[in-house]
């Protein structure tokens, strides 16, 4: 079975700093993979699909890469509305796993 | 735009059913290629996929669950609708419906759409 590693699991930044945060896969997946935001008491929200494609209406702060076992969703510039947790999604079965998350928070 | 909205029972006793429906609007549960999904999050915890039905009837299931859980689709009311069975504290948690689009090379999807989420607590 696949499992999907996040690191760091919490990430303490700045409003304004670059960060990344990295999903790591047991074994290849290609490219299908999905990064959602979730903030407290609410549904998670699509980010990213396909390892680098922006969903609609998402602000081009948040970006994706990789492919195959290592993936990385950055946020070029941390905003006020970004504190939230964060969670990777592999797709490349038909039983969808997700990360364990990684909780952005202020410092 | 689409939404998708929970209903159910809130408190479950333990060894009892839950059971959930997820009525979508902004669009028809029948037509294109969806996966309507379930999925729960304990509190304070990740993420866990329950399940899938297709638009055309067709399920899968997360395999530690499989033996305990039920998908149907209703498209006379635009529903799907989640049945767990013999449930436990451990099945306590807020549970989301989620429309799947088709990405993976092995019919993968991932979710555009979700419903807010209910917090289904089992006790007696």
């Amino acid at each position: 079975d696949i499992q999907m590693t996040q690191s760091p699991s919490t990430l303490s930044a700045s409003v304004g700093d670059r960060v990344t945060i990295t999903c790591r896969a047991s074994q290849s997946i290609s490219s299908w993979l999905a990064w959602y935001q979730q903030k407290p008491g609410k549904a998670p929200k699509l980010l990213i699909y396909k390892a680098s494609s922006l969903e609609s209406g998402v602000p081009s702060r948040f970006s994706g890469s990789g492919s195959g076992t290592e993936f990385t969703l950055t946020i070029s510039s941390l905003q006020p509305d970004d504190f939230a947790t964060y969670y990777c999604q592999q797709y490349n079965t038909y039983s969808p796993l997700f990360g364990q998350g990684t909780k952005v928070e202020i410092k | 735009q689409v939404q998708l909205q929970e209903s159910g029972p809130g408190l479950v006793k333990p060894l009892q059913t839950l059971s959930l429906t997820c009525t979508v609007s902004g669009g028809s549960i029948s037509s294109g290629s969806y996966y309507w999904s379930w999925i729960r999050q304990p509190a304070g915890k990740g993420l866990e996929w329950i399940g899938r039905i297709y638009t055309s009837g067709s399920t899968n299931f997360n395999p530690s669950l499989k033996s305990r859980v039920t998908i149907s689709l209703d498209t006379s009311k635009n529903h799907f609708s989640l049945k767990l069975s013999s449930v436990t504290a451990a099945d306590t948690a807020v549970y989301y419906c989620a429309r799947g689009l088709l990405g993976g090379s092995w019919g993968g999807y991932y979710f555009d759409y979700w419903g807010q989420g209910t917090l289904v607590t089992v006790s007696s």
